[in-house]
């Protein structure tokens, strides 16, 4: 089966400048997330939703961070205005949900979006 | 938030030695699950542990997880150079919320 594809890759942008990065998941996975990994930490959730429903997304900064899953299948993640310490890889991840069955919920993740504000 | 305590941070090996690491928290998980993740990827699953005391391998790797579900463990068997790369654990809760460690760098010494 095809991965979770993202892009752009890389992007370099000026503080204050907007971006926007792009998720397609694994076809059939009806949950997505959004993670923010900075340089030497482990990956932080900023958003996740089930379908197109947001189940969680209490670390998002609302005030600059937007993301969207229309249809219930790619999403797309929003800065504006970016901020020196948005500086990080943006992962995206996908995973099946089969209700509470024991292992139903093990996350595949793409290659990430490596942001750099200047 | 909350977070996982994974040690070691870093390692420094020679080819061939066997390896261990391990998360622990103070917090009980349903599911454990061990990631590794390599320069410019994301992470990518090696591990995945559904009960207390399961003990699973996937080639030279062998995982755990801790009878308590507080803790899990990662060997890695006669490391070679293709094994550098950060090694993630994360705990999910019966809600599915996952709750990931800082990653241990595993380095080949030359």
């Amino acid at each position: 089966e095809a991965g979770v594809a993202q892009s752009p890759r890389y992007k370099i942008i000026e503080k204050r400048q907007s971006v926007a990065f792009w998720c397609n998941p694994i076809s059939g996975h009806a949950t997505l997330y959004w993670y923010q990994q900075i340089l030497g930490q482990g990956p932080k959730l900023l958003i996740q939703f089930q379908n197109n429903g947001v189940v969680d997304d209490s670390q998002l900064p609302k005030d600059r961070f937007s993301a969207e899953r229309l249809k219930g299948v790619d999403s797309t993640l929003k800065i504006q205005p970016a901020k020196l310490e948005d500086s990080a890889v943006y992962l995206c991840a996908s995973s099946p949900f089969r209700g509470p069955i024991s292992g139903a919920n093990v996350l595949t993740f793409g290659a990430g979006s490596r942001l750099t504000v200047l | 938030g909350q977070q996982l305590n994974q040690s070691p941070q870093s390692m420094f090996i020679q080819e061939g030695e066997d390896v261990s690491m391990n998360c622990t928290s103070s917090s009980i998980f349903n599911t454990w699950l061990w990631y590794k993740q390599e320069p410019g990827e994301g992470p990518v699953l090696l591990i995945a542990l559904y009960k207390a005391g399961e003990l699973t391998s996937n080639g030279r790797l062998t995982a755990q997880f801790g009878i308590t579900r507080k803790d899990s463990f990662l060997n890695i068997s006669a490391s070679i150079p293709s094994d550098v790369g950060i090694y993630f654990c994360a705990g999910q809760y019966s809600n599915y919320q996952l709750i990931w460690g800082a990653g241990t760098k595993l380095i080949i010494k030359p």
